[in-house]
């Protein structure tokens, strides 16, 4: 039952381009979201979030959109920098709980 | 200064070995999770601790047990190992229980279990 989907494993992107992540959720009751950053050999990092009451949120280089009607959210970052070539998980917490579920991932390949 | 560690990084071990994998964070923080992410790359939630009591215990074989001796320790205790047991499992923390700005989970670095 995979609720948060991340349907590209992997992208690649030239440096000073726009990379876009994509995710789907299933579950309506999703009302909150957040991206995580993951290197090699590390754990997670977090990385933005937005609330179900938002359509955007912004932090410097990354920005989150949501798409309520659509289940679907998106973690733009400008411009793409090697250095944010990593596994970018999404992750979605059901309204009243405190557990995530989170994507399998994408990872990002930023090329200079 | 590592926020969130755990010990050790790599362990592997032979099927039906009890092992336990321990977990620390230097945050101050309240809560603390396990999560286990499978070969597949799904990372889910077993179990977390909020002031040192269980609050979230998902659908986890009894052989895992977590072990919260204080509000910085969580650890994983594992009996008769598995080979479905291979995976990289991740300490995390966060001050409050998860969800909202400003507290988010911090992650430790992980700990790769491989059962023979």
């Amino acid at each position: 039952d995979q609720q948060v989907k991340q349907n590209s494993p992997s992208l690649s992107v030239q440096e000073g381009r726009i990379s876009i992540l994509n995710c789907d959720y299933t579950n309506s009751m999703f009302d909150y979201f957040l991206w995580y950053k993951k290197y090699p050999a590390e754990g997670p990092t977090f990385l933005i979030s937005i609330s179900s009451i938002k359509d955007k949120n912004e932090d410097g280089r990354f920005t989150v959109f949501l798409n309520k009607s659509a289940k679907h959210l998106s973690l733009h970052i400008v411009p793409s920098q090697p250095g944010d070539s990593a596994v970018y998980f999404c992750a979605a917490r059901r309204s009243g709980t405190y557990k995530y579920i989170f994507g399998t991932g994408t990872r990002l390949k930023v090329l200079a | 200064d590592t926020a969130v560690s755990q010990t050790p990084k790599y362990l592997v071990t032979q099927m039906g070995n009890d092992k336990s994998i321990k977990c620390e964070q230097n945050l101050g923080h309240d809560t603390m999770y396990w999560y286990k992410q499978d070969s597949k790359k799904f990372l889910k939630i077993m179990f977390s601790y909020n002031n040192k009591e269980l609050i979230i215990n998902e659908t986890v074989p009894n052989r895992f047990s977590p072990k919260s001796p204080d509000k910085a320790h969580l650890n994983l205790h594992i009996n008769s190992l598995e080979l479905g047991d291979s995976a990289v499992y991740f300490c995390a923390s966060s001050q409050g229980l998860a969800g909202g700005v400003g507290n988010e989970q911090f992650f430790g670095p992980g700990t790769r279990l491989t059962v023979l």
